[in-house]
C-alpha cells in the first residue's frame, strides 16, 4: 500500500465545474504540499499545509490531520487548470517527501 | 527572482557517455534533491542533501551520483548512462528545520539514453 494516495487518478469536467481531489497517507507528517504540473512539464508548488484551509484565488486547500486527509478544491475550473495535481507529505520523522502518484485533470471548454 | 536551474532542458545521449546534469538554486536552501518521473510511477527520489558536503540516497540511487561543494549547486552525474535511465528528472530546493516552507522545483531536465 503506497504510504501516500491520491484520488482520482484521472478526472475530466466541463468548464466551470467544481473540482475536488483527494489525498490520503498513512505516516505522521509534519506538512503536507499540493504542486501543480503542466503539460510541458514544469513543478509550481500551489500549497503547504500543515493545519486547516488556505486559499488562493480559485484554489482552496484543506487538510484534516486526524483522518489524515487533505483535498484540493477549484472552484470556477477553467481549461488552463489542465494539469497533473500532485500531493507530497513531509515525514514527521525526518525531512523526506514522500509523493502521490498525482491526478490528471482536464477541463474541457 | 527565486529560482532553481536546471541545464540543460533536454539531453539526447548514447549508452555509456558520461554526463552531468547541473541544477543551481539562489536562495540559501540548505536542502536540494533530484527526482525522476516517470509514466505510472509518479516521482521518484534519487538524491538528496542537507548541506554542503552532506549526501545521501533517496529510493532510486543505482546509476546516479551527487555532490554538494557548494550549497547553491547539486549537481547530478551519470557515469555510465544506461536506456533506462531515459525519464525526466528535476531537481528541488528548500529550506531545512522550517517546515512551514514550500518546495522550489527546476523546470525539469528530459534526458534520453540510446
Amino acid at each position: 500500500k503506497n504510504e501516500v494516495e491520491q484520488s482520482p487518478q484521472n478526472l475530466t469536467a466541463q468548464e466551470g465545474e467544481f473540482i475536488t481531489i483527494n489525498c490520503s497517507y498513512s505516516v505522521g507528517i509534519s506538512a503536507l504540499h499540493w504542486l501543480q504540473q503542466h503539460p510541458g512539464g514544469g513543478i509550481v508548488s500551489l500549497f503547504m499545509l500543515s493545519s486547516g484551509k488556505k486559499k488562493h484565488g480559485r484554489l482552496i486547500a484543506t487538510i484534516n490531520i486526524q483522518e489524515k486527509h487533505s483535498s484540493l478544491h477549484i472552484t470556477a475550473s477553467h481549461p488552463r487548470d489542465s494539469a497533473v495535481y500532485i500531493c507530497a507529505v513531509h515525514m514527521d520523522s525526518n525531512y523526506q517527501l514522500i509523493w502521490g502518484a498525482g491526478t490528471k485533470l482536464i477541463i474541457k471548454p | 527572482e527565486a529560482q532553481v536551474t536546471q541545464n540543460p532542458r533536454y539531453l539526447i545521449t548514447v549508452t555509456g557517455k558520461k554526463l552531468t546534469v547541473t541544477c543551481s538554486q539562489n536562495m540559501n536552501h540548505e536542502y536540494m534533491s533530484w527526482y525522476r518521473q516517470d509514466p505510472g510511477l509518479g516521482l521518484r527520489q534519487i538524491y538528496y542533501s542537507m548541506n554542503v558536503e552532506v549526501t545521501d540516497k533517496g529510493d532510486v540511487p543505482e546509476g546516479y551520483k551527487v555532490s554538494r561543494k557548494e550549497k547553491r549547486n547539486f549537481p547530478l552525474i551519470l557515469e555510465s548512462p544506461s536506456p533506462n535511465q531515459t525519464s525526466l528528472y528535476f531537481c528541488a530546493s528548500s529550506l531545512l528545520g522550517l517546515m512551514n516552507t514550500e518546495a522550489f522545483f527546476g523546470q525539469g531536465t528530459r534526458l534520453t539514453v540510446v
